[in-house]
């Protein structure tokens, strides 16, 4: 069983349409992580959110920490082909610092 | 300085062979990592190290040897691999407490043992 449950595994869209990726946890943590990750590349972190409720901006993402601090949400508007890559939600539960895992990943396609 | 440096980016070994992977920081990150990931899957956390002491080992096996042998610098020593070893190696590395603030990775050593 992943510690971080991310859903959708796939998703492919047109270009200018808005989606929405999730992950869930059971466990609660001290905060969670947004990566993108290119092919034979490694991850480079989009986003940290901490404080339960929290929402955080970057261009057409949106990065939201559930109140209770297991879950988070990754939204983009008018989505791009430039989006297209693999975003993983990655955290520690508490008390576990430094033990980071990653939820299984959602690959998105954008299609011009 | 906000990058890690991991070398070499491809390697293929033979199961006798014995291999080191390296990786470099200087970010002044006091905290560094082992992922290793297989293709079509999320990153599966090996080793960390922090402040230069093994913290967690994931139960990975003894051919699979990490060593730190100061704060900028991360090695993953490889003997008598198995073929379902291949896999992208990652490293990353982080402030103590790192997951509240994000990890940098490297760009992996891709390595192939035949």
């Amino acid at each position: 069983t992943q510690l971080l449950e991310q859903s959708p595994q796939f998703l492919s869209i047109q270009e200018g349409e808005n989606l929405t990726v999730y992950c869930n946890s059971s466990s609660v943590f001290s905060s969670l992580q947004w990566y993108r990750q290119e092919p034979g590349e490694g991850p480079v972190l989009l986003v940290t959110v901490v404080t339960g409720g929290e929402v955080k901006k970057l261009k057409r993402l949106t990065f939201q920490f559930g109140d209770a601090r297991k879950d988070s949400s990754l939204h983009i508007t008018a989505a791009q082909p430039g989006d297209t890559g693999l975003y993983l939600c990655a955290g520690a539960e508490v008390g576990n610092n430094n033990d980071m895992r990653f939820g299984a990943g959602t690959r998105l396609t954008v299609k011009p | 300085d906000t990058e890690v440096t991991q070398t070499p980016k491809h390697l293929v070994m033979g199961m006798t062979n014995k291999k080191s992977l390296k990786c470099e920081q200087h970010m002044g990150h006091r905290a560094m990592y082992w992922y290793k990931q297989k293709a079509k899957k999320p990153p599966e956390l090996m080793f960390v190290y922090s402040y230069e002491k093994l913290s967690i080992n994931e139960s990975v096996p003894s051919r699979f040897s990490p060593e730190c042998p100061n704060s900028s610098l991360l090695n993953l020593h490889l003997h008598a691999l198995q073929p379902e070893d291949s896999a992208l190696y990652l490293c990353a590395s982080s402030r103590p407490g790192g997951t509240d603030y994000g990890y940098t990775f490297g760009s992996g050593t891709r390595l192939t043992v035949v």
